[in-house]
């Protein structure tokens, strides 16, 4: 039992180029999440998808898009990287019936 | 105002003692709250959470809530050095969205 995986750990982006990052969970769970991470501003929510299907920004959703694939999988796109996005993107997933999120291990994304 | 705020720290505490760390949030509808710990460099983890009024005990982890001042906090009796790590407080606020809005996390250093 994984848990929840991402790919890839580490990336280093020029900035105008485009990329995804791939988060899949073993849980069943219905709902999953992107978070970043930066220094002094805690995590916070980019985007989640409630459930296979749906799909719905967060706090911070400019610069990036998701795919909800099918349950077990939620993507993240940058499609023209900026140094703004250069952070650590967690990806995490939620049961129902409870609010307890699990959390992947993190990509750390660099943008020159 | 921070929906979720906690000191940033560092807290220090010597071996053995407790450690108190606090929480307050601005939601009056919030209804889940949640201690992540979160080690360098690597994902948060969950080891509490807490739903209703009063003290809730795991192990060496006593949750405290008290909603009608808005405030959740977390003791760490016995304090180990292996409890050094940044301390995330999350609060699921009201209505149905199942999202959580974090704090920016306060940083435990048990001295030895």
């Amino acid at each position: 039992n994984a848990g929840v995986t991402q790919t890839p750990k580490f990336q280093v982006l020029k900035t105008g180029q485009s990329m995804t990052l791939q988060c899949a969970q073993d849980m069943n769970h219905n709902s999953m999440y992107w978070y970043r991470q930066d220094p002094g501003m805690g995590l916070r929510l980019i985007y989640y998808s409630a459930s296979e299907g749906t799909t719905d920004k967060g706090e911070v959703p400019n610069g990036y898009n998701v795919s909800r694939l099918n349950k077990r999988e939620f993507s993240l796109r940058l499609e023209s990287a900026a140094p703004s996005q250069t952070s650590v993107y967690f990806c995490a997933s939620k049961g129902t019936g409870t609010d307890t999120q699990y959390f992947g291990p993190g990509t750390r994304l660099t943008v020159l | 105002q921070k929906e979720v705020e906690q000191n940033s720290g560092p807290l220090s505490v010597p071996e053995g003692a407790i450690a108190s760390l606090n929480c307050t949030y601005s939601d009056r509808g919030s209804q889940s709250f949640f201690w992540y710990r979160q080690y360098s460099g690597k994902s948060p983890e969950l080891i509490m959470s807490i739903y209703s009024n009063g003290d809730k005990e795991d192990g060496r982890f006593t949750a405290q809530l008290n909603k009608a001042s808005q405030y959740v906090s977390l003791l760490i009796r016995d304090s180990q050095p292996s409890d050094s790590a940044t301390y995330l407080c999350a609060v699921k606020g009201g209505g149905t969205a199942s999202k959580l809005t974090f704090g920016t996390g306060t940083r435990l250093q048990v001295t030895l």
